[in-house]
């Protein structure tokens, strides 16, 4: 079945490093893959989406690339700050269950250290 | 966009009881959700909330324990009955706006932490 793995944290960075978050899926079909973030706190927020292979997906800083040939869309920032610590879940919409059945990895917790 | 809130926050429950889960959406949405994120894991689809009609539950999840109503486009609720200490989650509701703008894109609540003694 359809299925997102991602990378397992915590990750603690210091402000103004690189971050790679890796997300790989299995997934029959063509899926949508989403990026959402959960400030310590709050609900879970989009942060990015990608919806057809070679799409890139970009907010605040954020990018990942849809890449159908490794089945990747890793999350990565140039330069992230403390306000980024929160957790981070991939996702893919599964067009295979219920309609609008969103697959979620475990989630990444980040911390950023100033 | 859309702007979700649920009640309560957060709750602490003693095993056998129930407890009813609202969300409230700012506007009228044809699909909503609920999930569950239990402690460490990540979110599983509960069921999808019907306007008028029964919900559709996933695999491993029954109406017996888990009823829903959704009386109309903006409301839902979700009871997690005789619970137990295996259901202190969070329960998120999400709505799909069904936009092309917003394709395929879930809207989240802030969730309801759930503990149960």
């Amino acid at each position: 079945g359809n299925s997102v793995t991602q990378m397992e944290g915590p990750v603690t960075l210091s402000e103004e490093a690189f971050l790679t978050i890796n997300c790989t899926y299995t997934a029959t079909g063509y899926p949508s893959l989403f990026w959402y973030v959960q400030y310590p706190g709050e609900g879970l927020q989009l942060l990015l989406k990608a919806t057809k292979a070679d799409d890139k997906g970009s907010n605040k800083g954020f990018e990942a690339t849809y890449r159908k040939e490794t089945t990747s869309f890793h999350l990565e920032k140039g330069s992230v700050q403390v306000s980024d610590s929160a957790v981070y879940f991939c996702a893919l919409s599964s067009y295979g269950g219920s309609q609008g059945n969103l697959i979620f990895g475990k989630g990444t917790k980040l911390s950023v250290k100033p | 966009s859309a702007v979700i809130s649920q009640k309560p926050s957060r709750d602490i429950c003693q095993r056998g009881t129930s407890l009813t889960i609202q969300c409230q959406v700012d506007s009228q949405v044809t699909m909503m959700f609920w999930y569950r994120q239990q402690p460490g894991q990540s979110l599983t689809l509960i069921a999808t909330a019907n306007q008028g009609s029964e919900a559709t539950y996933e695999s491993g999840f029954v109406i017996d324990k888990f009823p829903i109503s959704r009386p109309n486009l903006t409301f839902s609720t979700l009871t997690v009955s005789n619970m137990s200490p295996e259901d202190s989650s969070i329960y998120l509701c999400s709505v799909e706006l069904g936009t092309s703008r917003h394709y395929n894109e879930q809207f989240f609540g802030p969730g309801t932490r759930l503990t149960v003694l």
